[in-house]
């Protein structure tokens, strides 16, 4: 088990459906990551929140949403997602997105699948 | 662009060999190279190099970053199958923490 807390493990949805992806920790790091990774692939980065405030959004798109209602948590808003859009979503923390002598911890992710 | 490559992308091998995972990097202002472990899930942290501890072991494990090559290998010595897995090697630079992927080595270890 990962410090790095994500819910739900597995969701099914459809396209048209709204649902919600949640994160915690509870490590004190002020940084915290969206990532996405398809099957065999590497993760990619979708978001980055500094101090409960959004850093750096890598082009995404809009039916992705994220929220940062604390330093302690992280969601990420779902809505009108693609088939391509079926993927793991990782999220993870660091200390904060300038120190550098300190790693991202990953949670276990959610394994999204769209109908 | 930074990039990240690894080599090789697949290793199978057999309990107690070791083995050597190869990274090779570009990166405008490096700050850090990373080595993961993933299984199923969670992405693992390893180790994490920079300028100022270029050398880590842990165990079985141990890594070198080689600074002036732009590379860095990750050693497992008598390999067991809980060691099978997907190795992935990140950079980060200097501006922040923001990590970019190799596309990872396939480790399989077979009994």
């Amino acid at each position: 088990d990962t410090e790095v807390t994500q819910t739900p493990k597995h969701l099914v949805m459809g396209m048209t459906n709204k649902k919600s992806l949640k994160c915690e920790q509870h490590m004190g790091h002020r940084a915290m990551y969206w990532y996405k990774q398809k099957a065999k692939k590497p993760p990619e980065l979708m978001f980055v929140y500094s101090y409960e405030k959004l850093s750096i959004n890598e082009s995404v798109p809009s039916r992705f949403s994220p929220e940062c209602p604390n330093s302690s948590l992280l969601n990420l808003h779902l809505h009108a997602l693609q088939p391509e859009d079926s993927a793991l979503y990782l999220c993870a923390s660091s200390q904060g997105w300038t120190d550098p002598n300190q790693p991202q911890h990953f949670g276990d992710g959610t394994r999204l699948s769209i109908l | 662009e930074d990039k990240v490559v690894q080599s090789p992308l697949s290793l199978v091998v057999h309990e107690g060999d070791t083995v050597t995972l190869n990274c090779s990097y570009e990166v405008t202002n490096f700050r850090s190279l990373l080595w993961y472990k993933q299984e199923k899930k969670a992405p693992t942290f390893l180790f994490m190099l920079t300028s100022s501890g270029i050398e880590k072991k842990s165990g079985r494990l141990s890594s070198i970053l080689d600074k002036k090559e732009l590379s860095s290998i990750l050693n497992i010595t008598a390999t067991q199958t809980g060691d099978s897995a997907i190795y992935l090697c990140a950079v980060s630079e200097t501006s922040g923490s923001r990590l970019t992927f190799g596309e990872g080595t396939q480790l399989t270890v077979n009994p």
